[in-house]
């Protein structure tokens, strides 16, 4: 069974600062990864995922992620923050064809 | 592709009604997964078919939920005898039937029960 550790739920950067939000999971098989961005009253959209094809992944919007499996991590990062970027965002994890776990989420603010 | 549609939007009953959702996944997509969001939460699975079999369900899907894909196309969602703690945001999601294939997402369904 997956789980994912998502630290911290609210996140501050400046504009045009780097964006780090964290995920760990844990698995006992290697998991497909993803991160997820929610913009208020709507749905969930793919920002970025892991397949084992690359440990580096980008995704849209400039944000990648890199999976470290030493670490059990799949951090999002972006090296600078525009005030679109505030929403909700969603680490996830699924192995094979099992459901997707997602972590609790983590609120970026993005301050002018 | 239009991606997937989910309606109502927004849905406010009272205590006891019973309600209904319905789910339009990407035409081509295989699997249909529904989740529930509660407020500060991430998605919960609830179910998921493949085509028109309901292959897993979650503990949280009560008996007073149900759901449905009769034509291996759209699902229906539906919540008997409502309980305040059914208030949430209940998300659908569509994918090819492969390993890899990522799960699109609805704009979801946001009920309140009063």
């Amino acid at each position: 069974a997956q789980s994912v550790t998502q630290l911290g739920s609210h996140v501050s950067v400046s504009e045009g600062a780097l964006v780090l939000l964290r995920c760990n999971y844990s698995s006992s098989v290697p998991p497909y990864l993803f991160w997820y961005v929610q913009y208020p009253n709507q749905g969930l959209q793919l920002l970025l995922k892991y397949t084992s094809a690359a440990t580096l992944v980008k995704g849209i919007n400039g944000f990648e992620a890199e999976f470290k499996k030493s670490e059990t991590s799949f951090h999002l990062t972006k090296p600078s923050a525009h005030m679109s970027d505030a929403a909700e965002y969603f680490c996830a994890a699924r192995g094979g064809y099992q459901k997707v776990t997602f972590g609790t989420g983590t609120k970026l603010q993005v301050i002018p | 592709d239009t991606g997937v549609s989910q309606n109502p939007r927004h849905k406010i009953t009272k205590r006891g009604q019973n309600v209904t959702f319905r789910c339009d996944p990407i035409s081509e997509h295989n699997r249909l997964y529904w989740y529930r969001q509660t407020l500060g939460q991430g998605p919960e699975f609830l179910t998921y078919f493949q085509n028109e079999a309901q292959l897993e369900k979650s503990r949280l899907l009560s008996d007073r939920f149900s759901a449905e894909r009769p034509k291996g196309s759209f699902s229906t969602l539906e919540i008997q005898r409502t309980e305040q703690g059914d208030s949430a945001m209940y998300l659908c999601a569509s994918s090819r039937d492969a390993q890899q294939e990522t799960q699109y997402f609805g704009p979801g369904t946001r009920l309140l029960v009063l």
